[in-house]
């Protein structure tokens, strides 16, 4: 076990829907990254937070947006979903950015039907 | 921007035997990271690596940064069934905001008891 939440574990959802991908970061981290996992792509760096302010933007669609939250949680909204969407989003958090080592989450499967 | 290329993409190997993998890019990264996902779960950190040159063991794991700090090799000795899974390469550039992390394609390796 990693420390790092998310939640829900499973989400299914129709196109054109929105919705949420919540993590918890590990006790004591202050920094956050979400990464997307597909076959066809790998995985993929999306954004990184620290401290409730964005550090590092990778290939984030502009459908997705994300957040830190004062309590250090991070969510992960996608909206307007295609069925490309369909995919692992990975959460990873750690003691802050640059420290090297990143601890995921469990993940989050989405498939849009 | 930066890709790794990650060999093999897959091995079958009997119990008992030793098995190397490695990773390489075109451009310098200032950390290494080794991953093993299972199936369905979240990629789990094995050994992390910070200087060029550096050797570093996990148990049966061995894993080092390359002098040229673009390739990394990983170790795998005395392998067990449990061995079995995707192990992942990471590399982190030398950024000077953020930290992503920039993944191999990964190998599968397979134990055969």
């Amino acid at each position: 076990d990693s420390g790092v939440t998310q939640t829900p574990k499973h989400l299914i959802t129709a196109t054109g829907q929105r919705v949420t991908l919540r993590c918890s970061p590990r006790s004591g981290d202050l920094s956050v990254y979400w990464y997307q996992q597909s076959l066809d792509q790998g995985l993929q760096f999306l954004i990184q937070y620290y401290n409730g302010e964005e550090r590092a933007k990778g290939n984030i669609l502009e459908r997705f947006s994300a957040q830190q939250f004062p309590d250090l949680h991070s969510e992960l909204n996608l909206s307007s979903l295609e069925l490309g969407d369909s995919a692992l989003y990975f959460c990873a958090s750690s003691v802050v950015p640059g420290a090297g080592e990143q601890y995921f989450g469990p993940g989050t499967r989405l498939t849009v039907t | 921007g930066q890709q790794l290329n990650q060999s093999p993409q897959s091995m079958f190997i009997q119990e008992g035997e030793d098995v190397s993998m490695n990773c390489t890019s075109s451009s310098i990264f200032n950390t290494w990271l080794w991953y093993k996902q299972d199936p369905g779960e979240g990629p789990v950190l094995l050994i992390a690596l910070y200087k060029a040159g550096e050797l570093t063991s996990n148990g049966r794991l061995t894993a080092q940064f390359g002098i040229t700090r673009k390739d990394s090799f990983l170790n795998i000795s005395a392998s067990i069934p449990s061995d079995v899974g995707i192990y992942f390469c990471a590399g982190q550039p030398p950024e000077t905001s953020g930290s992503r992390l920039t993944f191999g394609e990964g190998t599968q390796l397979t134990v055969n008891p």
